[in-house]
C-alpha cells in the first residue's frame, strides 16, 4: 500500500496560537487528500476534503476559517489550526486516496494535538 | 451522520485462539465496506476493500464476509497471534470516498 507521512506526531501549544500540521504522499501524487479528526472514545470524522490545486471542501459544522487547508502540491496538504483553543484538543489524522474505483484511503500515522 | 457501530469495544483472546467480530452498517446507499488494522502509534493499514453481497476476502489468517442486505460484516482472526494486537476499524462507504467510520475493536491477544 501507499505510504503516507504526517508531520509533527505530537504537538502541545498554548491557546490562541496556530498549529501547522504537514501530510506527504511520499509514494503517489494524491490530487485528493483527507483530514479526519477524532475525539476521545468517538469514531474517525471526516473535516474537509483537500484537492490539489483548487479549494478544500469542508464538512457540516468545520469552520473553514479556522481550519485552513493547503494543498499546493500532488503530495503535500496542510492543515493549520489558527487561534487553538483547548476544545480543538484532538487527533488529527491525513490520508490520501489513490484513486480507484475500488482504491482505498491510505493513512498517516496522525497528530496528538493538544492545546493548553 | 450515519450510524456503524462495531462491537465488541474490546476483547481479549489468548495466542492460537481464533476470533470474530462485527461490523454494522445502514443497508441503504451502500457503496463499498472498509477495513482497517491500526496497531498503536502507526498509520491505520487498509486490510479490505468489499463492494459485493456475499464478498468473502482473505489475507493469511484474518478473513472478512458481507452481507449488504442485512447490513453487516464480520471479520474473522484464525489461531490469533501476539502481533494481531490492534484496533480494527470498519468504514462504510457511500461513495469513493464517503466513508463513515466505527469507533473500532480494540483486540488483545494474550501470549
Amino acid at each position: 500500500g501507499a505510504v503516507v507521512s504526517q508531520h509533527p506526531s505530537r504537538v502541545i501549544c498554548k491557546s490562541g496560537t496556530s498549529v501547522k500540521i504537514e501530510c506527504r504522499s511520499l509514494d503517489f501524487q494524491a490530487t485528493t487528500m483527507f483530514w479526519y479528526r477524532q475525539f476521545p472514545k468517538q469514531s474517525l470524522m471526516l473535516m474537509a476534503t483537500s484537492n490539489e490545486g483548487s479549494k478544500a471542501t469542508y464538512e457540516q459544522g468545520v469552520e473553514k476559517d479556522k481550519f485552513l487547508i493547503n494543498h499546493a502540491s500532488l503530495t503535500l496538504s496542510t492543515l493549520t489550526v489558527t487561534s487553538a483553543h483547548p476544545e480543538d484538543s484532538s487527533f488529527y489524522i491525513c490520508s490520501s486516496w489513490g484513486g480507484g474505483v475500488t482504491d482505498t484511503q491510505y493513512f498517516g500515522p496522525g497528530t496528538r494535538l493538544t492545546v493548553l | 451522520i450515519l450510524n456503524v457501530e462495531q462491537s465488541p469495544q474490546s476483547l481479549h483472546v489468548q495466542e492460537g485462539d481464533s476470533t470474530n467480530f462485527t461490523c454494522s452498517f445502514p443497508s441503504s446507499n451502500f457503496y463499498a465496506l472498509h477495513w482497517y488494522r491500526w496497531e498503536t502509534a502507526k498509520s491505520p493499514e487498509a486490510l479490505f476493500v468489499m463492494t459485493l453481497n456475499g464478498d468473502e476476502k482473505k489475507k493469511g489468517r484474518i478473513s472478512a464476509t458481507l452481507n449488504t442486505k442485512e447490513g453487516y460484516s464480520y471479520l474473522y482472526i484464525k489461531g490469533s497471534q501476539p502481533e494481531d494486537s490492534a484496533t480494527y476499524l470498519c468504514a462504510f462507504a457511500t461513495g469513493a470516498n464517503n466513508l463513515f467510520f466505527g469507533t473500532g475493536t480494540r483486540l488483545t491477544v494474550i501470549p
